[in-house]
């Protein structure tokens, strides 16, 4: 099975600055059709995730452009330009290139 | 609007049963794949199963795999999850989660196995 490791698993960061959350799996995640199922989510305190970043650097519909994705073959990084206080709460990576699909153990965002 | 809602959670003794059903509206089922993942209090999320368009592809983690059944009802445009022989570490909430234009999650059902 494909492990996902993600550091640091906690971030505490001051309003404005970067943040960078780093997830490596444990195989490489481009499928057959030479696309890498890597994706991003973010779940708030007591709300249902919702996913941010697809295919590694995709951004999906209504997310801020200061998040953004990159990465590629074990190696994936989701940086956030500037944090805002909304974006407390846990991110996770999941692979979704291999049965089973995996989430990261997640890292928890707050605020210094 | 895309969404999916969750019902059927609830208190059930270990080696017991639950039906989970997911009502998707705004997109058909049929057409994309559709999966279940937990979420044990205070834990991360976990895969459960996943579905594919047409249900003829079913994939189950390993520990549930034998006792947890997806399944779909396209005239209802609905997942569910039967569950059974439920364990005490089955204990979680249950998100649905329909993968057509995005990825949409419902707000999760609670199962809770304990005596």
């Amino acid at each position: 099975d494909v492990v996902m490791t993600q550091s640091p698993l906690s971030l505490p960061v001051t309003l404005g600055q970067p943040a960078s959350i780093s997830c490596r799996s444990s195989q490489g995640l481009v499928n057959s059709a030479g696309n890498t199922l890597l994706d991003w989510f973010h779940q708030r305190p007591g709300q249902s995730p919702r996913r941010l970043i697809y295919e590694v650097s995709k951004r999906d519909s209504g997310v801020p452009d200061r998040f953004s994705g990159s990465g590629s073959g074990t190696d994936f990084t989701l940086k956030i330009n500037g944090v805002e206080a909304e974006d407390v709460g846990v991110y996770y990576c999941m692979q979704r290139t291999r049965w089973p699909h995996a989430f990261g153990q997640g890292t928890k965002l707050e605020i210094k | 609007e895309e969404q999916v809602v969750e019902s059927g959670g609830g208190l059930v003794q270990p080696g017991g049963s639950l039906r989970l059903s997911c009502a998707a509206s705004g997109f058909t089922i049929h057409n994309f794949w559709m999966s279940w993942v937990r979420q044990a209090p205070g834990e991360g999320l976990e895969w459960v199963a996943h579905i594919n368009p047409g249900g003829s592809e079913k994939y189950y983690v390993d520990s549930v795999r034998g006792r947890f059944t997806i399944s779909g009802d396209n005239a209802k445009n609905s997942l569910y999850l039967e569950m059974n022989s439920l364990r005490a570490e089955d204990t979680a909430m249950y998100y649905c989660i329909g993968w057509s234009s995005g990825s949409i999650w419902g707000q999760g059902t609670l199962v809770t196995v304990s005596s």
